[in-house]
């Protein structure tokens, strides 16, 4: 079975400052990893993907995560926060089983300080 | 392309009563899922469906009934609706390229059961 959990439920940070978003996750097999970015009464939006390639994964909006199997994580972080950045997160993994479910987070609230 | 889109965006029942969640996308995708978004808690699968004519339960499908109508429309019912059931749903469907995926979200259906 897979689960991943999100350290923290808020973050907060002043704009022009580094951004780390933390997540673990447990898998029984290789898995693909994501995060989401979703900001108030929107939908989700990819903003990037790990699947078995380059363990450092850059995404959209200045984001990266790095992939570290030793310490089964996946954080989140971007140098500089911008006030738009401010959003929910979800980290998610993916076994690739059958109809390949996705195994979200509870989220991380991300406020940004002008 | 419309990508994912959802009717209708807000829905208020009374306990009781029944109602069809609409879905449909124009990606040409196999693969449909259904979410619910509930406070604190990320995303939860409710149903999928991998192919036109196949359906398979999720983490949570106690109370809802799905159709794939065709590879574009992925429906969502409710036949008699609970409180517990007043979530956020999701619909996505899943781009399929060799060994990598990503799921499309629509924007949302805020349902309200009193």
């Amino acid at each position: 079975a897979q689960s991943v959990t999100q350290l923290d439920s808020h973050v907060s940070v002043s704009e022009g400052t580094p951004v780390l978003l933390r997540c673990n996750y447990s898998s029984s097999y290789s898995p693909s990893l994501f995060w989401y970015v979703q900001h108030p009464n929107k939908g989700l939006q990819l903003l990037l993907k790990y699947t078995s390639a380059a363990t450092l994964v850059k995404g959209i909006n200045g984001f990266e995560a790095e992939f570290k199997k030793s310490e089964t994580s996946f954080h989140l972080t971007k140098p500089s926060a911008h006030m738009s950045d401010a959003a929910e997160y979800f980290c998610v993994v993916s076994e690739g089983n059958a109809g390949n479910m996705l195994t979200f987070g509870g989220g991380t609230r991300l406020m940004v300080k002008p | 392309n419309a990508g994912v889109t959802q009717t209708p965006k807000f829905q208020v029942l009374k306990t009781g009563q029944s109602m069809t969640l609409q879905c449909a996308q124009d990606m040409n995708h196999n693969s449909m899922y259904w979410y619910r978004q509930d406070p604190g808690m990320g995303l939860r699968l409710i149903y999928y469906s991998a192919s036109e004519g196949t359906t398979d339960k999720g983490e949570v499908p106690n109370g809802y009934n799905v159709s794939r109508l065709n590879k574009r429309e992925f429906s969502l019912r409710l036949e008699s609706a609970a409180p517990s059931q007043t979530s956020v749903y999701f619909c996505a469907s899943q781009l399929e390229s060799g060994v990598t995926y990503e799921q499309y979200f629509g924007p949302g259906t805020r349902l309200t059961v009193t």
